[in-house]
Formats: C-alpha cells, sequence, structure tokens
C-alpha cells in the first residue's frame, strides 16, 4: 500500500546549520507530496507541496524536490533559526485515496 | 488560518464512559476527518467525511463512531473510553479529496486522556 518513510530523530542543530530530512515514498500511480510542520502544542500547518515529478516546493526557505527516479521529497533548509524548532511530517496523498499517508515525523531542535 | 476548531481542548475522563469530541469549521469543505496522533505512530486516520450523513472508517476506527448532520460539523464519540484511546485527536478539513488536488488545513486539537 501507500505509505511514507521519513528518518527518525531527534535532529539535534546549532542555528544557522544545513537541515536536511529525509522522505522516501512507496505508491501507485503518481502521488502528491506535503510537509507538514507541528510546533509544539499545536495542530499541523502545510509548510510545501509538490504534486508532479521535479516540482519543487518552497515555503519560509525551506525547499524540497519531487524526486521521481529516487520516490524522495526530502526537505531542506539553507540556515535553521532556534524558530524552526518543531516535529516535520512527510505526507502523501494519491488520486484514488481519500486522505493523507502520513510519516512519523522527525523531530528537531535547533540551539543558539 | 482556516477556521477550524475543536471543542474541548483538553478532557480527562474515566474508562468506560462515553466521550464526544466536537470540530467545528467556517470554511463550507467538503471533507472532514479525524485522525489521532501517538508517539512513533504519526497521525493516524480513525474516520472521515466526504459530505452530510456520509461518513467511512479509517484505518484506526475501532472503538470510535461519528456523524455529520451539518457541513460545518463533525463529530468523534467514544462510545465507552479506554485507555489505548488515551491520545491526541485532530480534525482536519479539505475543499477536495484532501491528498491529491488539495490539502488537508488541520484544527488546534484535543488532547484526551482516560484514566
Amino acid at each position: 500500500g501507500d505509505s511514507v518513510t521519513q528518518m527518525e530523530g531527534p535532529v539535534t542543530l546549532s542555528e544557522e546549520a544545513f537541515l536536511t530530512i529525509n522522505c522516501t515514498y512507496t505508491a501507485t500511480g503518481y502521488p502528491s507530496l506535503f510537509w507538514y510542520v507541528q510546533y509544539p502544542g499545536e495542530g499541523l500547518q502545510l509548510l510545501l507541496k509538490a504534486t508532479k515529478a521535479d516540482d519543487k516546493g518552497s515555503n519560509k526557505g525551506f525547499e524540497a524536490t519531487y524526486r521521481k527516479e529516487t520516490t524522495s521529497f526530502h526537505l531542506e533548509k539553507g540556515s535553521v533559526q532556534v524558530s524552526d524548532s518543531a516535529v516535520y511530517f512527510c505526507a502523501l496523498g494519491t488520486p484514488s485515496g481519500y486522505a493523507l499517508n502520513f510519516g512519523k515525523g522527525t523531530s528537531l531542535l535547533v540551539t543558539p | 488560518d482556516a477556521g477550524i476548531t475543536q471543542s474541548p481542548r483538553h478532557k480527562v475522563t474515566e474508562t468506560g464512559t462515553p466521550v464526544t469530541l466536537r470540530c467545528h469549521q467556517t470554511e463550507n469543505h467538503r471533507y472532514m476527518y479525524w485522525y489521532r496522533q501517538d508517539p512513533g505512530h504519526g497521525l493516524r486516520l480513525i474516520h472521515y467525511s466526504y459530505g452530510v450523513k456520509d461518513t467511512d472508517k479509517g484505518e484506526v476506527s475501532d472503538g470510535y463512531s461519528v456523524s455529520r448532520s451539518k457541513t460545518e460539523d463533525f463529530l468523534l464519540t467514544l462510545e465507552s473510553a479506554t485507555s489505548s484511546q488515551t491520545s491526541v485527536y485532530f480534525c482536519a478539513i479539505s475543499a477536495g479529496t484532501g491528498g491529491y488536488y488539495n490539502e488537508q488545513f488541520f484544527g488546534p486539537g484535543t488532547r484526551l486522556t482516560v484514566l
């Protein structure tokens, strides 16, 4: 079935470090891919999305490229800030599905 | 921000008692979802609705029921709460089939503790 696998955390980085959170997927057909972010005590917020191969989603300095050949959608940011500390979820949606399939989440802690 | 509210935001209850969680939206979106979030499991779909009185099960629906009598409200009921249902519950909405053409928007969550 359709599924998402993302790297386990927690990930701890110093401020201004480069961030990569890996996400790979398994799906039939051509899914849409999403990254959501959850700040402590809050619900999930859509961070970025890509709906077809080679699309790059971007928002707030974060980027992810939909790579069909490697079935990946890795999240990157060039210089993280303390305010980026949160849990990040990779998710996919398919035309035949009715909801999103989420990864287990990756906790990011950025220290000053 | 999408207009989604959940009530209550926090609840502590005892095993065997019925519990109802409410999700209210002001966006007039067709699709509504209930997820639960547990450490190590990410978000798992409980039930979803694709219209008034139209609902279906998700992957972890046992022990839960839902109702949707109005577009704006989606209720999740635990008929007889168990400790395994201690979790954070999130409601989500989507304008279309949530996950392909249309992204989902999430409410703030309800933290439920079953003693």
